[in-house]
């Protein structure tokens, strides 16, 4: 099994709304990453987890709150957001955070913050 | 640090003519690569890597990439495109970074294959 898997497909939310996106995977991976894909452009980093701590905060907003309850289960808590933080977010994992380990992308979460 | 430069923002091509979309890269250290494939509305697939020995790399699809270290690039290329082949590219580094190797990614080149 090499599938990273995110609900929801697509999310339409207002301001002030409260939801979390869920990312899963089984492949035994202990390195985990959030991004944040606008159209036409390349993925953006937002956090790394290795081993079920968060390893890197690329400086994204507290709106954003990542989780990692184990070692298969990512999520992205959301709260408050702004109409430009609608996008593509996507969830990945590799075996490890470091060397040559290829990341394994999850389809994605659309979206759209009203 | 390290980053990527993937020259053509959109490269069209009629069906069956062969394609080589651009990749170079800088970087202070060693350094591995990737190429992805993202169709619409989907997460990216690793077309190949390259991570050590021999510069060619055969990868899923029917794509290859040469890493050439004296050019710092890693061209892909397809000898026949298929309508299928439409999507978006990323051409991806992957260096030490504080001691992860975090993956910087290219703009991405929008393959457009016409019939």
């Amino acid at each position: 099994d090499t599938e990273v898997t995110q609900t929801p497909k697509h999310l339409v939310m207002g301001m002030t709304n409260k939801k979390s996106l869920k990312c899963e995977q089984h492949m035994g991976h202990r390195a985990m990453y959030w991004y944040k894909q606008k159209a036409k452009k390349p993925p953006e980093l937002m956090f790394v987890y290795s081993y079920e701590k968060l390893s890197i905060n690329e400086s994204v907003p507290s709106r954003f709150s990542p989780e990692c309850p184990n070692s298969s289960l990512l999520n992205l808590h959301l709260h408050a957001l702004q109409p430009e933080d609608s996008a593509l977010y996507l969830c990945a994992s590799s075996q490890s955070a470091g060397t040559d380990y290829e990341q394994y992308f999850g389809p994605g979460t659309r979206l759209t913050v009203t | 640090a390290q980053s990527v430069t993937q020259l053509d923002s959109q490269v069209p091509v009629f069906e069956e003519a062969p394609v080589e979309l651009r990749c170079n890269y800088s970087s202070s250290v060693s350094v591995y690569l990737f190429w992805y494939v993202q169709y619409p509305n989907q997460g990216l697939q690793l077309l190949l890597k390259y991570l050590s020995g021999s510069t060619l790399v055969k990868g899923i699809n029917g794509f290859e990439a040469e890493f050439n270290k004296s050019q710092t690039s890693f061209h892909l290329r397809k000898p026949s495109v298929h309508i299928s082949d439409t999507a978006e590219y990323f051409c991806a580094v992957r260096g030490p970074s504080g001691g992860s190797y975090i993956p910087t990614f290219g703009r991405g080149t929008s393959l457009i294959v016409h019939p």
